[in-house]
């Protein structure tokens, strides 16, 4: 089966801890992406990247840091210095050519107290 | 960044009703996407818009974009339970990147049976 995966589904942290999301992809997209969705807040776009060994913030990245090593992998890192972490995690990726839909991961909720 | 405004954020319908959620843009649309978010669950695509004045139909959904390329909106006819859900309309192309898209707030539909 072609898909994204994400773990874990939940996730609890500590206050002052780091913590990574994980997001794998065999659908050999070049494009991810991490969204970060709160209530009545839609999804809002903390990284993305369009190929391997780049990625480019998104609107709300304050606070993250992601790499891409691999095409398959777009590991999401929630640092010390968010000052929101709680939240549900969604991760996507795209085709790289033209005009194209977004594929979602079941998503990663994370609770930090 | 770009902004779409989506209207309304809650829609409480009774089973066989019929319910239409709005997307507003101050600025033309390049595109735009419709996705579904059940319960719990993650985004999946439902259409892409393109063409200006573009209507497409999937069973009872109908999804319009503006002669204007500034507003879209998706119509569903008699309403089910399984349409309960989060409908969000995102814009891709936003910020002049081929690879970004720009989520609506979404619409949350509940159905009463």
């Amino acid at each position: 089966d072609g898909g994204i995966t994400q773990s874990p589904k939940y996730l609890f942290r500590k206050e002052g801890q780091n913590v990574t999301l994980s997001c794998e992809q065999n659908l050999n997209h070049d494009a991810m992406y991490w969204y970060r969705q709160d209530p009545g807040q839609g999804l809002r776009l903390i990284y993305y990247s369009q190929i391997v060994n780049d990625f480019q913030k998104g609107d709300i990245a304050e606070g993250y840091s992601v790499s891409r090593e691999k095409k398959e992998s777009f590991p999401l890192t929630v640092t010390s210095a968010q000052k929101n972490p709680t939240a549900f995690y969604l991760c996507a990726s795209m085709r790289r050519e033209g005009l194209g839909e977004q594929y979602f991961g079941p998503g990663t909720r994370l609770t930090v107290t | 960044g770009q902004q779409v405004m989506q209207i309304p954020q809650y829609q409480h319908v009774q089973e066989g009703e019929d319910f239409t959620t709005y997307c507003n843009s101050s600025t033309t649309l390049s595109n735009i996407q419709w996705y579904k978010q059940r319960p719990g669950g993650h985004p999946v695509f439902l259409i892409q818009l393109v063409k200006s004045g573009e209507v497409k139909k999937q069973k009872r959904l109908t999804f319009q974009f503006g002669e204007a390329k500034k507003n879209s909106s998706l119509h569903i006819t008699a309403t089910q339970t399984t349409d309960v859900g989060t409908y969000f309309c995102a814009e891709q192309n936003s910020g002049g990147s081929n690879y970004k898209l720009t989520f609506g707030k979404g619409t949350l539909l509940t159905v009463n049976p």
